[in-house]
């Protein structure tokens, strides 16, 4: 297992157009998260899956993100009618049960033209 | 909820030198990481420190969770160890596993 992977690296969309990312954990790691970060700061929670329950979702989880996990394996992360706004480093990372050191992945990078 | 503060948030440093940068945090903590987040965006672990001192090759750690803060040492500094340090931070009255993070510390070594 080399690590958490995200898919696709870059995305460039049009406003207004619903683009989805993947996140494939560590496979031993039950729980998931996403985060985003905003250049210049620090990446800010934006939810969390413990295996395929979605436990917790951050006010910054606008209705226009989903994000589901089947299975408690791969997740995914939708973004409905793209806003510039929306232009930032989407984060995954995964821990396991028992503790929770969190590895990252490379990020998708989303830019809203 | 728990607030983390870094410092400093720039650092420039001549090839060789050592540092230390500082993690405040506002509450108690189940966990603490410091990341490294290279040129390319990705967050690179370096310790996982709750409490007490680790110690890997250049770098280590030092966590004094009754006095809210911890530290991280870069000793002989190279040109590789530029980009952002992050410190994240679980809080124990969260509820729910979370990382909260600072606004990092941005370090440039010069050859």
């Amino acid at each position: 297992d080399t690590g958490v992977s995200q898919n696709p690296r870059h995305k460039i969309t049009k406003r207004g157009q619903n683009v989805t990312f993947r996140c494939d954990p560590i496979s031993e790691h039950n729980r998931l998260y996403w985060y985003r970060q905003t250049l210049g700061q620090g990446p800010e929670f934006l939810t969390y899956f413990q295996n395929e329950a979605q436990l917790e979702k951050s006010r910054l989880l606008s209705d226009r993100f989903s994000a589901e996990r089947p299975k408690g394996s791969f997740s995914t992360l939708e973004i409905q009618r793209t806003e510039q706004g929306d232009s930032a480093m989407y984060l995954c990372a995964s821990s396991p049960l028992l503790n929770t050191e969190a590895f990252f992945g490379q990020g998708t990078r989303l830019t809203v033209v | 909820g728990i607030q983390v503060e870094q410092s400093p948030p720039d650092l420039i440093l001549q090839e060789g030198a050592n540092s230390t940068l500082r993690c405040n945090f506002s509450d108690s903590v189940n966990n603490l990481q410091w990341f490294h987040q290279n040129p390319w965006g990705q967050l690179i672990n370096l310790f996982y420190i709750p409490s007490g001192t680790k110690q890997n090759g250049r770098l280590s750690a030092t966590t004094v969770a009754t006095e809210r803060y911890s530290l991280l040492y870069i000793s002989s500094s190279q040109t590789t160890d530029s980009g952002v340090y992050f410190c994240a931070v679980e809080g124990m009255n969260t509820g729910f596993q979370k990382l909260v993070f600072g606004t990092g510390t941005r370090l440039l070594v010069s050859p």
